[in-house]
């Protein structure tokens, strides 16, 4: 069975400073990678797709890695706005179901 | 182009009672999915539709749950007879196609279904 596990749980940032939220992944065959930002009483917002070992991804202060086992959101020099809950999921095997991982809760504060 | 709508965006409903929810997909996308958050869990998948077959329906929990997508357009989720453990949030998402790039699944706001 396909399995995501993110760390930490929850991480509290002052602005500016840097920080990188893991997400580990056991599965038959990956396919991709998502990573998703979701918003208090919102849908998951798409940021990233990852789909080898070695690929990068990023987007203002974000930036997306993958190794084999593991992928790092990295957040640079954050701001109030990146607080939200992130969320990471896999996609393998010969479906196209998503399998999620708990989040990370991220506040970065002023 | 407008996005993944959900209706409604909250149900509150006794144990026993039926409830319907409704997901409009983004125009033109074929794959249409649901997923549900219960309390403290990840989000998990329940279905795949690929226009309107059922590709894959392995996360249904049991036969209270039924889906249909008549036309392949927008579906409905129908949980007849609720209990408790059917609280949470569903979210559908919908993607363009099976493969890379257009397989990115794009989430709808969900509906907070509260089993009373």
């Amino acid at each position: 069975e396909d399995q995501v596990t993110q760390s930490p749980e929850a991480l509290r940032l002052q602005e500016g400073e840097s920080s990188s939220l893991n997400c580990s992944y056991t599965v038959s065959g990956l396919r991709g990678l998502f990573w998703y930002r979701q918003d208090p009483g919102k849908g998951p917002e798409f940021l990233f797709t990852l789909y080898s070992a070695g690929e990068e991804k990023e987007k203002e202060r974000l930036k997306a890695t993958l190794t084999k086992k593991e992928s790092f959101l990295h957040i640079t020099a954050p701001k109030p706005e990146d607080s939200a809950t992130y969320l990471c999921a896999v996609q393998a095997g010969g479906g196209n179901k998503l399998t999620f991982g708990t989040g990370t809760q991220l506040k970065v504060e002023l | 182009e407008a996005g993944v709508t959900q209706f409604p965006s909250h149900s509150v409903i006794e144990k026993g009672q039926t409830v319907t929810l409704r997901c409009d997909p983004i125009s033109g996308h074929d794959n249409l999915y649901w997923y549900r958050r219960v309390m403290g869990k990840e989000i998990k998948f329940l279905l795949h539709f690929v226009k309107e077959s059922k590709q894959d329906e392995s996360g249904m929990p049991n036969n209270r749950f039924l889906a249909e997508r008549t036309g392949g357009t927008y579906s409905t989720l129908k949980v007849q007879p609720a209990e408790l453990e059917d609280s949470g949030v569903y979210f559908c998402a919908s993607s363009q196609d099976w493969g890379p790039p257009q397989d990115t699944q794009y989430f709808g706001p969900g509906t907070r279904l509260t089993v009373l």
